[in-house]
């Protein structure tokens, strides 16, 4: 079954407001990761939050972390035209050893001017 | 810029083709990763090769045969593919195993 699941599949928000993106995930994680796509392109690390850690920040960014409810949450703040993008949270399981990050779905993100 | 480069970017073949996609990582990373993306579908991990050796193989058809010569080089070769297997192939790099992976920008090959 899938490990990450993005909600809102699809995202529509006004320039300046703030966008709020949520990704549940199922078995005992390492950490968790955020990335952004741009359409047809690689995608780009933005914030790693490790399992010992509830909250985090990166510039307009804002992660946090629920281990008791599987959850994290993305907060993008006063949003641009360029935040334009897919959003992927990818966990990383709680086996050393592993290599496997499991990406969910993502959310599509509409920022209009 | 990432410093994982891919190349070609863009790739239209037949089913009866014999091709490559190269991936080059200049990150001295250890760990290196195929994804394939489709429509509408989660990013699938293909392979991972960590220092050379491959690691992981997630069901992937043998049409599909990964090469990793060197920690900084990583190969796909294709060979006889389905108009099914049309999507935005995706490198990636880490330094080490659940660690932040960095991508290139992809291939996208479309299978006539």
């Amino acid at each position: 079954s899938q490990q990450g699941e993005e909600d809102p599949q699809a995202l529509s928000i006004q320039e300046g407001e703030n966008a709020t993106m949520n990704c549940s995930y199922k078995t005992s994680i390492n950490n968790l990761q955020w990335y952004r796509q741009n359409s047809g392109r690689g995608l780009v690390h933005l914030i790693l939050i490790r399992s010992n850690e509830r909250e985090k920040h990166s510039g307009r960014l804002r992660v946090t972390l629920d281990t008791s409810k599987k959850s994290s949450s993305l907060l993008i703040t006063a949003s641009r035209a360029a935040d334009t993008a897919s959003y992927f949270c990818a966990t990383g399981p709680r086996v050393d050893s592993s290599y496997k990050l499991i990406f969910g779905s993502g959310t599509r993100l509409l920022v209009r001017p | 810029e990432t410093g994982v480069t891919q190349t070609p970017r863009h790739l239209v073949m037949g089913m009866t083709n014999k091709k490559s996609l190269k991936c080059e990582q200049h990150l001295g990373h250890n760990a290196m990763y195929w994804y394939k993306q489709s429509a509408k579908k989660p990013l699938e991990l293909m392979f991972v090769y960590s220092l050379e050796e491959r690691v992981e193989n997630n069901s992937v058809p043998s049409r599909f045969s990964p090469e990793c010569p060197n920690s900084s080089h990583l190969f796909l070769h294709l060979h006889t593919l389905q108009p099914e297997d049309s999507a935005l192939y995706l490198c990636a790099s880490s330094r080490r195993a659940s660690d932040t992976q960095y991508f290139g920008p992809g291939t996208r090959l479309t299978v006539l």
